[in-house]
């Protein structure tokens, strides 16, 4: 009952280093979302996909790359790592729901320094 | 454009007593609504959601919540305080069905302290 799974946990960069973040879903889930999270800010949306091979643009694309070549996966790519990105990051997904009427489900996220 | 707002960053409550988190929003179109509940190092977990029908909506571990059009709002309520609620709980709002958009706004979050 995996759900939707991130990895890594925690990483520390260096400024100017690149990584991506890999987020898995076995529910055959529609949707997936990146979102990342700052102290007392809330969610912001990073990047969005309604189904492989289809992303968009969230709130806070800057920075940030997203592929979607199969249902389950949904990587996020930064490149040229800035002390900016430290953040925890989140991967979501749900069913396709007309009109947002599905619930997100939630990986455990992962924990970014870049230093 | 929607928005959330969360009144108040911190609640502190004693075990036992009633939890009320506030929730207003903004939105054009009738809207879906949403709390979620994060445990530390945790990621979100959906605690209840109105979408249609009853306004009075029920979740998970005592939770409810009632949608109020006139006041715009969608406080979570819980009638006795377990420790066990400490947490950030998040109010999301989504455009609904005549909205045409997938895409969740957070409210910035509200930390829940349950003192014993």
């Amino acid at each position: 009952n995996a759900g939707v799974t991130q990895t890594p946990k925690f990483r520390i960069l260096k400024i100017g280093q690149s990584m991506t973040l890999q987020c898995t879903q076995d529910m055959n889930h529609n949707y997936m979302y990146w979102y990342r999270q700052d102290p007392g800010m809330g969610l912001k949306l990073i990047y969005y996909s309604v189904g492989a091979g289809i992303t968009d643009k969230g709130e806070v694309p800057n920075g940030y790359n997203v592929s979607r070549s199969t249902t389950e996966d949904f990587p996020l790519r930064l490149e040229l790592a800035a002390p900016s990105q430290t953040s925890v990051y989140f991967c979501a997904s749900s069913y396709f729901g007309t009109g947002g009427n599905q619930p997100q489900h939630f990986g455990d996220g992962t924990r970014l320094s870049i230093l | 454009a929607q928005s959330v707002t969360q009144l108040g960053s911190h609640v502190s409550v004693s075990e036992g007593a009633l939890v009320l988190l506030r929730c207003n929003y903004s939105s054009s179109v009738p809207p879906y609504l949403f709390w979620y509940v994060q445990y530390p190092n945790q990621g979100l977990q959906l605690l209840l959601k109105y979408t249609t029908g009853a306004t009075l909506v029920k979740g998970i571990n005592g939770f409810e919540a009632e949608f109020k059009k006139s006041e715009t709002s969608f406080h979570l309520t819980k009638p006795s305080a377990h420790m066990s609620d400490a947490a950030e709980y998040f109010c999301a709002v989504s455009p609904g069905i005549q909205g045409g958009s997938e895409k969740l706004v957070f409210g910035k979050g509200t930390k829940l302290t349950v003192n014993p």
